[in-house]
């Protein structure tokens, strides 16, 4: 399986922050790397997909780069509505592993 | 608008059996992979299986594996996922999310139900 590890598993942060989240892959995935976040009693909410594209919907302050095994998830001026759980996710193969997640708190 | 809602939640007892559904609306079911994923208590979100759009490709998660099947009827617009030998690390709250797929092959969740709640006690 692949290993997802996402750095770091918490972070605080204020309103108008700019703040970025990293994930690491034990396997290239190319570009297979999505982003989600997820709010308690909530559905999760797809952020991005093939690791830099956004979501129809998705405010441009979140943007995403990387390939291979190193990927980043960047929110520029922090809204009250983005303190949440943040995952990524590689779709390269099954299963479809997620990393531990990363509390985004104010 | 795409909605997905799942159903057949309950408290079971170890070992026991349950069916979750997915009803699906809003897009041709037909034409979609699904995925089931699951959240512990205090746990991060785990991706369980997924099905192809005619249930030629099916995959699980090891966790599951021999115990869970998932299944689909494209006449119902509806997903399903038998659980049987229900463990107690079993206990959380079931998603159901449609995959799309690019025309390259990249695939992401791009819609998912509000989950069902499984206690398995």
């Amino acid at each position: 399986d692949i290993q997802m590890t996402q750095s770091p598993s918490s972070l605080s942060a204020s309103v108008g922050d700019r703040v970025t989240i990293t994930c690491h892959t034990s396997h290239n995935v190319n570009r297979y790397l999505n982003w989600y976040q997820k709010k308690p009693g909530k559905a999760p909410k797809l952020l991005m997909y093939t690791a830099y594209t956004l979501e129809s919907g998705v405010p441009s302050r979140f943007s995403g780069s990387g390939s291979g095994t190193f990927f980043s998830l960047t929110i520029t001026s922090l809204q009250p509505d983005d303190f949440a759980t943040y995952y990524c996710q590689q779709s390269f193969r099954t299963p479809h592993t997620f990393g531990q997640g990363t509390n985004l708190e104010i | 608008d795409v909605q997905l809602v799942e159903s057949g939640g309950t408290v079971v007892q170890p070992g026991g059996s349950l069916r979750l559904s997915c009803a699906a609306s809003g897009f041709i079911f037909s034409s979609f992979g699904m995925n089931w994923v699951r959240q512990a208590p205090g746990r991060g979100l785990e991706w369980l299986s997924y099905i192809s759009s005619t249930n030629v490709t099916i995959k699980y998660a090891d966790s599951v594996k021999g115990r869970f099947t998932v299944s689909r009827d494209n006449a119902l617009n509806s997903l399903y996922l038998q659980m049987d030998s229900l463990r107690d690390e079993d206990t959380a709250i079931y998603y159901c999310a449609r995959y799309s797929l690019e025309y390259n092959g990249y695939g992401r969740d791009d819609h998912w139900g509000q989950g069902t709640l499984v206690i398995v006690s």
